[in-house]
């Protein structure tokens, strides 16, 4: 059963650093042609693709956010961390992991709702 | 990066009627497209991958079509579970994008 889950703080305030993780399992973050993505959506809003690790370890940004964003993953642990920095109000969304297969993102995790407020 | 659009932005449908909903790419994706159903306070479902393939489980009143520029996702007889936003997505050079929805509500 493959699952998702995203963890990480519920409450940031401006100019802060946004430390997000990701903890899969039912596969293995070593699947070839598998990775995972970070996927946003403000409320009420649509959804916003952030960033993404291949299973090689190569990784791909959002051409509008690259400068703020590092993404990693620690195949051990089965987790993929996202960090996002000088954190906005605007930044304020549901936070998504999700899984690619191909082309494609067969399995999400619930979400977590991230606030930047001071 | 390649950006995507939607239409139309939302509809009212009646339960029974076909839906069709457009999703174009600012340059050829080929057949890279996947179409997402999302409810409120839920995470996206994926319905339709390849433009055109069935993901498991998903009702076969679902369909896709299209390559290219130009895509199509049509639900042939709209369910009362089927009152929901739907977003396409692409991947092309390493890079994923999300339409900006089709909302479809009740009419």
């Amino acid at each position: 059963q493959v699952t998702l889950k995203e963890s990480g703080p519920v409450l940031v305030k401006p100019t802060e650093t946004l430390t997000l993780t990701c903890t899969v399992s039912g596969f293995s973050l070593s699947n070839a042609r598998m990775g995972v993505s970070w996927i946003r959506q403000p409320p009420g809003k649509a959804l916003e693709w952030l960033a993404h690790i291949f299973s090689n370890d190569e990784k791909s940004y959002s051409t509008s956010l690259k400068s703020r964003l590092t993404i990693s993953k620690d195949t051990s642990k089965s987790q993929v961390v996202l960090t996002m920095t000088n954190m906005d109000p605007v930044d304020t969304a549901t936070y998504y992991c999700a899984r690619q297969r191909l082309a494609t993102f067969d399995y999400w995790g619930q979400g977590t709702l991230v606030t930047v407020s001071s | 990066a390649i950006q995507l659009t939607q239409s139309p932005s939302s509809l009212s449908a009646s339960v029974g009627d076909r839906v069709t909903i457009t999703c174009r790419a600012s340059q050829g994706i080929s057949s890279a497209l996947a179409w997402y159903q999302q409810k409120p306070g839920k995470a996206p479902k994926l319905l339709i991958y390849d433009a055109s393939s069935l993901e498991s489980g998903v009702p076969s009143r679902f369909s896709g079509s299209g390559s290219g520029t130009d895509f199509t996702l049509t639900i042939s007889s709209l369910q009362p579970e089927d009152f929901a936003t739907y977003y396409c997505q692409q991947f092309n050079n390493y890079l994923f994008t999300f339409g900006p929805g089709t909302k479809v509500d009740i009419k």
